[in-house]
């Protein structure tokens, strides 16, 4: 079985300031990792995946992210953030079954002014 | 662009109702699920399908049924609704050959009184 941690249930930044996302998961399988985020009132959208090769992942609107699987983490970065980032961002992993994606708690991510 | 919609985005209904929730999708995709969010829990996956008038349970049933008549619709039923049933409730489609990327609908926002 998977399980995912996200160690920060809230983040507030101010704008264009660095930010970073944490997630750890644990598995007994190999895992792809991804990152979503959902904007007020929407459903989630894809930030961006890891599945296989280059550790440093890139995304949607200058998000990264880097698979360390010694340390079974992938932190979602930005290094500048916009008011616009304020949003929920949801770490999850699949492993065995890909049909079954296994979520974070969830970060609350406040970009103030 | 993928599109998944939902019937309702609010929804209010009593104790003892049985309870429909709709979703399509646009994309011929095979895969569709359902999961609820709840604050502090992330998402929970409820049903999921692979195919026409296939359903395989996933993380939380109990409570609930699924109907996949057609490819593009799958349907989300609460026999009789119950208060524990307050949620947001996202629909989300996927292709077969890349079952974890997932598209997500706008969500509904079931109340049960």
């Amino acid at each position: 079985a998977q399980s995912v941690t996200q160690l920060d249930s809230q983040v507030p930044v101010f704008e264009e300031a660095p930010v970073e996302l944490r997630c750890n998961y644990s598995s007994s399988v190999s895992v792809y990792l991804f990152w979503y985020v959902q904007y007020p009132n929407q459903g989630l959208q894809l930030l961006l995946k890891y599945l296989s090769g280059s550790t440093l992942v890139k995304g949607i609107n200058g998000f990264e992210a880097e698979f360390n699987k010694s340390q079974t983490s992938f932190h979602l970065r930005k290094p500048s953030v916009h008011i616009s980032d304020t949003a929920e961002y949801f770490c999850a992993v699949t492993g065995g079954s890909n049909y079954k994606l296994t979520f974070g708690k969830g970060t609350l991510l406040t970009v103030n002014p | 662009d993928v599109k998944v919609t939902q019937s309702s985005r609010y929804l209010v209904k009593r104790t003892g109702e049985k309870v429909f929730l709709e979703c399509v999708q646009d994309m011929d995709h095979e895969n569709m699920f359902w999961y609820r969010q709840d604050p502090g829990l992330g998402l929970r996956l409820i049903y999921f399908s692979y195919d026409v008038k296939m359903k395989e349970k996933g993380d939380i049933p109990e409570g609930y049924s699924v109907s996949r008549e057609k490819k593009e619709r799958f349907s989300l039923i609460l026999e009789s609704a119950s208060t524990n049933q307050t949620s947001m409730y996202l629909c989300a489609s996927s292709p077969t050959d890349l079952p974890y990327e997932q598209y997500f609908g706008p969500g509904t926002r079931l109340t049960v009184t």
